[in-house]
């Protein structure tokens, strides 16, 4: 149990256009999702956290216009790079929490999506 | 507030011999710890969670972690190493979901330690 899928696993944009990656939890319903961004020999920053049927909260340093995250349903949420650029390339990876592990915060992550923007 | 310190960024051993990663934290407040394990390209898989019951947590393939409190630490070890144990390995920190502050409802990662295994 407790899968997280993430789509597409690999993604290659050219500068300027705008990419979306879907993050699901396959067999629980996750009332919060989080987005992190790994750069290359670089542990995880988190970007933003979603909760479903709410605006996400991005930490510091993160461009919410830039970083379009929308959590419609208890198992989709999705993050847009908008007009991406060079430096937009990155892994980022999801999490999802069930509302049953909120007191421990215990996350489950998806594979990961890799963007390179050309 | 929270944070992590791997106190390792490489750790190198042969295959069969103990595996050692060491893992400080900080918390204001009661914490849930938690190490993953990332193969490249991968995304993070759980090897054991510590959430106030017993202080030794065992994990996933012979991992095992102790919850010291006195030494705020909770580092990882193996008896035995294997030639897929091979990856990076990030010790993680998080207040509890309902301790509020700045850090509630989020996880904080250490650097992470990558693990070669020699033959």
């Amino acid at each position: 149990g407790a899968v997280v899928s993430q789509h597409p696993s690999r993604v290659i944009c050219k500068s300027g256009t705008s990419v979306k990656i879907e993050c699901r939890s396959l067999d629980f319903q996750a009332t919060t999702m989080f987005w992190y961004r790994q750069f290359p020999k670089k542990s995880l920053m988190l970007m933003a956290t979603s909760n479903e049927g709410s605006k996400a909260t991005y930490e510091q340093g993160v461009e919410k216009d830039k970083f379009l995250i929308n959590h419609a349903s208890l198992t989709l949420s999705t993050l847009t790079v908008t007009s991406a650029h060079p430096e937009d390339s990155s892994f980022y990876i999801c999490s999802a929490r069930a509302l049953s592990q909120w007191t421990y915060n215990e996350q489950f992550f998806g594979p990961g999506t890799r963007l390179t923007v050309l | 507030a929270q944070s992590v310190t791997q106190l390792d960024s490489h750790v190198s051993v042969s295959e069969g011999t103990p595996v050692l990663l060491r893992c400080n934290y900080s918390s204001s407040y009661s914490p849930s710890l938690f190490w993953y394990v990332q193969h490249p390209n991968k995304g993070l898989q759980l090897l054991l969670k510590y959430t106030s019951a017993a202080t030794l947590v065992k994990g996933i393939n012979g991992f095992e972690a102790e919850f010291k409190k006195s030494e705020t630490s909770f580092h990882l070890t193996k008896p035995s190493a294997h030639m897929s144990d091979a990856a990076e390995y990030f010790c993680v920190v998080s207040g509890l979901g309902n301790a509020g502050g700045t850090s509630y409802g989020k996880l904080t990662f250490g650097q992470g330690t990558i693990l070669t295994v020699h033959p």
